[in-house]
């Protein structure tokens, strides 16, 4: 079945930029997402991007997709340390007639 | 009030006791979902249902069950709870499109002991 993989763990300095990497494995997905999920909270949609683009931005979010390799990535600029969350990646297989699939989560931690 | 209500919050229940989960959500779609979250295991699915009338097993749900009691109702059952099913449990929804994703409730986290 459809596998989607993310590295647990990633720690950057505030005001640096953050790139969180996911990769998946159903070449025919049609949307992909990326949810964070605060301490103590649910998890919320942050962005997701069809599978026709290769980059949506959205204020200091930026998603790139590389269909090819089957990578999508999150970068986050000037990271600030309301950004220490976790990660999820998440894929819509093209049936849409099964649930999402999720990454495991990259744990964002961000040193003042 | 939460667009997805989860409910308890906390609870704490002993090996071998029958506990329900509840969820309910006022966005009006027809798809529910319950997760559990562990720690370097992330999200996995344990029921999900597309209306009222489907139920369908997802990747964990052995020793677990689920009712989809309307639309906007969806509870998840231990019936005999071990402590390995100590855990955070979300429910969500969606719509039958993709554009919007899921949209969680804040969690339940349970003990068993």
């Amino acid at each position: 079945g459809e596998d989607v993989e993310q590295s647990l763990f990633l720690s950057v300095r505030e005001g640096d930029s953050s790139v969180i990497n996911c990769t998946y494995t159903d070449s025919s997905s049609t949307y992909l997402y990326w949810y964070k999920q605060e301490p103590g909270a649910g998890l919320q949609l942050l962005t997701y991007i069809f599978s026709n683009m290769d980059m949506k931005q959205d204020q200091r979010l930026t998603v790139l997709l590389n269909k090819k390799d089957k990578h999508l990535s999150l970068r986050i600029a000037d990271t600030q340390t309301g950004d220490s969350a976790i990660y999820f990646c998440a894929d819509w297989p093209v049936s849409g007639n099964t649930p999402l699939v999720f990454g495991k989560g990259t744990r964002l931690s961000v040193i003042a | 009030d939460a667009d997805v209500t989860q409910t308890p919050r906390n609870r704490i229940t002993k090996t071998g006791k029958r506990i329900m989960l509840e969820c309910s959500q006022t966005k009006g779609h027809d798809r529910m979902y319950w997760y559990r979250q562990d720690p370097g295991l992330g999200l996995r699915l344990i029921y999900y249902s597309f209306d009222v009338k489907d139920i369908n097993k997802g990747e964990i749900s052995d020793g677990y069950s689920v009712s989809r009691q309307a639309q906007a109702k969806f509870s998840l059952s231990l019936e005999s709870a071990i402590p390995n099913q100590t855990a955070l449990y979300f429910c969500a929804t969606s719509e039958g499109t993709a554009n919007y994703g899921y949209t969680f409730g804040s969690g339940t986290r349970l003990t068993v002991v």
